[in-house]
């Protein structure tokens, strides 16, 4: 089975703080994701990656930056957190990026983050 | 722009009955649909998927159907169980690795 942690479920933060997410899979897939849940609107695509030190921005990266030095971790950075950064955080993988068929996508448990 | 679209966020269906949860997408671009299914505290799981060549696709209890026409998409549960009552996402795929989610709908199959 595939196994997507995050190194937190509840996390805390004052404005203006530097936040670190981490996401971390088991079976080395090529692709990673990081998506934020709001309700009303979904989940929406901050960054994801398809190799180790790549990354693409995906729809809303403002406020963030990606780090994947190695295969299986892939961080969010919330460079100054901000209030309207509070939300649910899900981190995803999936097996490939060379083939053109659709992997399925396993999420982590998310990390549930409050800006105050 | 919400790409993706599910305008019902509850549904309610007695066990044993069909369920039928709905998604509308506004790219015709979209080749590749999905629905994941999340319990509270956990991350959505996959449950069933389609390509857009084609226009039903079977798993079990689980079918989903795809009009390309109207750029709508439902998935439909047989006979729907207890175990089922969760919230569902429908995503559709873009440009090989950018998926668009739905809002959610949360389904509650009463016993």
């Amino acid at each position: 089975d595939v196994k997507v942690t995050q190194s937190s479920r509840y996390l805390v933060k004052r404005t203006g703080e530097k936040v670190f997410l981490e996401c971390v899979q088991d079976m080395d897939h090529e692709n990673m994701f990081w998506y934020r849940q709001d309700p009303g609107l979904g989940l929406r695509l901050i960054y994801f990656s398809y190799d180790v030190k790549m990354k693409e921005k995906g729809d809303i990266p403002e406020g963030y930056s990606v780090s994947r030095e190695k295969k299986e971790r892939f961080s969010l950075i919330l460079e100054s957190a901000s209030t309207n950064q509070t939300s649910m955080y899900l981190c995803a993988s999936s097996l490939s990026s060379t083939s053109r068929r659709t992997d399925t996508q396993y999420f982590g448990p998310g990390t549930r983050l409050t800006v105050l | 722009d919400q790409q993706v679209k599910q305008n019902s966020p509850s549904l309610s269906v007695q066990e044993g009955r069909i369920s039928i949860l709905n998604c509308d997408y506004t790219n015709s671009m979209f080749d590749y649909f999905l629905w994941y299914k999340k319990y509270p505290a956990e991350g959505p799981t996959f449950l069933i998927s389609i390509s857009s060549i084609k226009d039903k696709n079977e798993d079990g209890r689980f079918t989903v159907f795809l009009n390309k026409s109207a750029k709508h998409l439902s998935l439909h549960i047989v006979p729907s169980q207890p175990g089922d009552s969760a919230v569902y996402f429908c995503a559709a795929r873009y440009n090989f690795n950018k998926f668009y989610f739905g809002s959610g709908t949360k389904l509650n199959v009463k016993p």
